[in-house]
């Protein structure tokens, strides 16, 4: 069975800093997504990282992915209150996405 | 406009009812799916289509049927069966039946049991 599992699950940081978030998956996979979900909203579609060695940058937003590591890193530059929101990794899995817990990321002046 | 319309946007259920959600879509997609959401927890699926007329159990389909009579839509019926149905319901979609293509998401249905 796959798992995804991410960290930290609860992020507080000042605008302006910098933070990573992690995720780990247990079985071999090529292709690994990153969602942002607001408060009571659906899901956006932030990266697709679908190779070894992939790296996506939007805005303050870099997403990589190392899969002999099983590892993918988003990483926030100069945080802003906008980038308020959980965040998703999923890792395809059969037909579907087996996605991490989420990261509730809180972005404070 | 394409996208995922999901209705309703908020259902309240009695004990032992059924309720069934809607999932639309006009992307021609072939692949539709439900999932799960509860709070402080990542998505886990329901079920899943790959074509009309065909569907596959997730990972916690007690409880829950479906339907895909046509391309563009996959109800979700919430038994009784389901013994904590309280949760949020977001419907996807892709674009073809392989797993590497990209799932889209519909705004999301909140069901709450009274």
């Amino acid at each position: 069975e796959l798992k995804v599992e991410q960290n930290p699950l609860f992020l507080s940081m000042q605008e302006g800093k910098n933070y990573t978030i992690y995720c780990n998956y247990s079985t071999t996979s090529d292709r690994l997504y990153w969602y942002r979900q607001d408060p009571g909203k659906s899901l956006e579609s932030l990266f697709v990282l679908l190779s070894n060695g992939a790296v996506k940058q939007e805005g303050r937003l870099m997403a990589s992915l190392d899969t002999k590591a099983r590892l993918s890193t988003l990483h926030i530059t100069a945080a802003v209150h906008d980038l308020s929101a959980t965040y998703f990794c999923a890792v395809v899995s059969g037909y579907a996405l087996n996605f991490g817990k989420g990261t509730s990321l809180l972005v404070t002046p | 406009d394409g996208g995922i319309t999901q209705s309703p946007k908020y259902l309240f259920r009695k004990e032992g009812q059924n309720v069934t959600l809607s999932c639309e879509q006009n992307l021609n997609h072939d692949a539709m799916y439900w999932y799960r959401q509860d709070p402080g927890q990542g998505l886990r699926l329901i079920y899943y289509s790959q074509i009309v007329n065909d569907f596959q159990k997730g990972d916690i389909a007690e409880g829950y049927s479906v339907s895909r009579e046509k391309k563009e839509s996959f109800p979700l019926t919430v038994t009784s069966a389901q013994k904590n149905p309280t949760a949020f319901y977001l419907c996807a979609s892709s674009l073809g039946r392989s797993s590497y293509n990209e799932q889209f998401f519909g705004p999301g249905t909140r069901l709450t049991v009274l």
